[in-house]
């Protein structure tokens, strides 16, 4: 148990819909990435916040945004899902920004688009 | 364009044997470079980092080796055990820019 809770694990939504994922950090960590998995892609980087703050941006499309609240935890916003959203989505916490420390990652959350 | 690159997709490797994962990368400025397993249905987990400043780092049965003048860098398992059957991603940062960027993954099967 990597200490970081992600929620809900499985989502089966419609072309059109916006969905929200939500992540829970490890405790005392400041810092949020949140990461897509494609088939056949490897993690892509979509967004990090630390403390409250966007830190930097990846290929996160348009459509979708998100936020770290007071309480550190982050949300993902999906909007006018596409079929090639579907994917997994991984958000990872760690103390730092960076400072060289890994990233503890959740277990994902399983989008699909129908 | 891919910054982190594990051309293999696929590795299999007899138990007992030494696996080896590669991974190459183009952006100069990384300076810190990590490996990370991945078993089904389950989010990646660390393994092993090495910073730049070094070209070999062992963790156990791991050691993560680092060419800088290749910008390549290698995984070593020994021995391989059922276990590691997994996908390892390979990721790196650069300094001043927080996020991590991973490799596409390599999938190991450790053969009986």
């Amino acid at each position: 148990d990597s200490g970081v809770t992600q929620t809900p694990k499985h989502l089966i939504t419609a072309t059109g819909q916006r969905v929200t994922l939500r992540c829970s950090p490890r405790s005392g960590d400041l810092s949020v990435y949140w990461y897509q998995q494609s088939l056949d892609q490897g993690l892509q980087f979509l967004i990090q916040y630390y403390n409250g703050e966007e830190r930097a941006k990846g290929n996160i499309l348009e459509r979708f945004s998100a936020q770290q609240f007071p309480d550190l935890h982050s949300e993902l916003n999906l909007s006018s899902l596409e079929l090639g959203d579907s994917a997994l989505y991984f958000c990872a916490s760690s103390v730092e920004a960076r400072e060289n420390t890994e990233a503890f990652f959740g277990q994902g959350t399983r989008l699909t688009v129908v | 364009d891919q910054q982190v690159k594990q051309n293999s997709p696929s590795l299999s490797v007899q138990e007992g044997r030494i696996s080896i994962l590669n991974c190459d990368y183009t952006n100069s400025m990384f300076d810190y470079f990590l490996w990370y397993k991945k078993y089904p249905a389950e989010g990646p987990t660390f393994l092993i980092s090495i910073s730049s400043i070094k070209d070999k780092n062992e963790d156990g049965r791991f050691t993560v080796f680092l060419n800088k003048s290749a910008k390549h860098l290698s995984l070593h398992i020994v021995p391989s055990q059922p276990g590691d059957s997994a996908v390892y991603f390979c990721a790196a940062s650069a300094p001043r820019d927080d996020k991590i960027i991973f490799g596409k993954g390599t999938r190991l099967h450790i053969l009986p």
